[in-house]
């Protein structure tokens, strides 16, 4: 069974880039669409954007000028970058796999990783 | 505001049947499946019911998706006081060009 884990820094400074890092195990990572989620404080769900093994991504047209999701297979590793961060940023963030390329299907989830943005 | 309706909150008795609704349009539920997702308090969402009416496995069957048009729903039978939870509907969206979630609907078990 694929397990996800996410990891990074929990507190970023407003105005500076969030980085996050998902590593995959228990299947493999050449395959697949491999997205970010997250989720404010008490708040619904807002993906992010996914990337394909293969490096082409796609991201969510409100977040698209400032994210950056890449891919490293070798490490089984995929990344997310958020630029110019404010406190609306703040949330819990999920990594995911999705199921197909038209699809809002994510089998397996990473536990979530807590970022706050505050100076 | 969410690209997806739900209504915030519905409640039930155990034992009792309950469905929450997922409202869309012609770009996302229209013309895209419906994937359903339960996020228990403190937990990460796991995938409920794929394909708008397909349970992944070690689902229980208690749990049912449908869809008809534009809308979605899920349906509980047999509520169990471990079905509350908060409750999200998902789908692509062809204007978007992305997957877009409902704000989400939390389940009280009475």
């Amino acid at each position: 069974q694929v397990q996800l884990q996410e990891s990074g820094p929990g507190l970023v400074k407003p105005s500076e880039t969030l980085s996050l890092t998902c590593t995959v195990s228990g299947g493999s990572i050449s395959s697949d669409y491999w997205s970010w989620i997250r989720q404010p404080p008490g708040k619904g769900l807002e993906w992010i954007g996914y990337i394909y093994y293969s490096g082409s991504t796609n991201y969510n047209p409100s977040l698209k000028s400032r994210v950056t999701i890449s891919v490293d297979t070798s490490k089984k590793q995929f990344s997310l970058k958020l630029s110019s961060v404010t406190a609306a940023d703040t949330a819990v963030y999920y990594c995911a796999n999705k199921i197909g390329s038209y699809s809002a299907r994510f089998d397996y989830w990473g536990q979530g990783t807590l970022v706050t943005v505050s100076s | 505001q969410s690209v997806l309706t739900q209504p915030p909150s519905a409640s039930g008795t155990p034992g009792q049947r309950v469905t929450i609704s997922c409202s869309g349009g012609s770009s996302n539920i229209g013309s895209n499946t419906v994937n359903w997702y339960q996020q228990l308090p403190g937990t990460a969402p796991k995938l409920l019911i794929y394909s708008s009416n397909q349970r992944p496995s070690g689902v229980p069957d208690r749990f049912s998706g449908s869809k008809s048009g534009t809308s979605a729903s899920l349906a509980i039978s047999g509520l169990q006081s471990e079905d509350e939870a908060d409750y999200y509907c998902a789908a692509w969206d062809d204007s978007l060009n992305g997957p877009v979630f409902g704000g989400g609907t939390k389940l009280t078990v009475l």
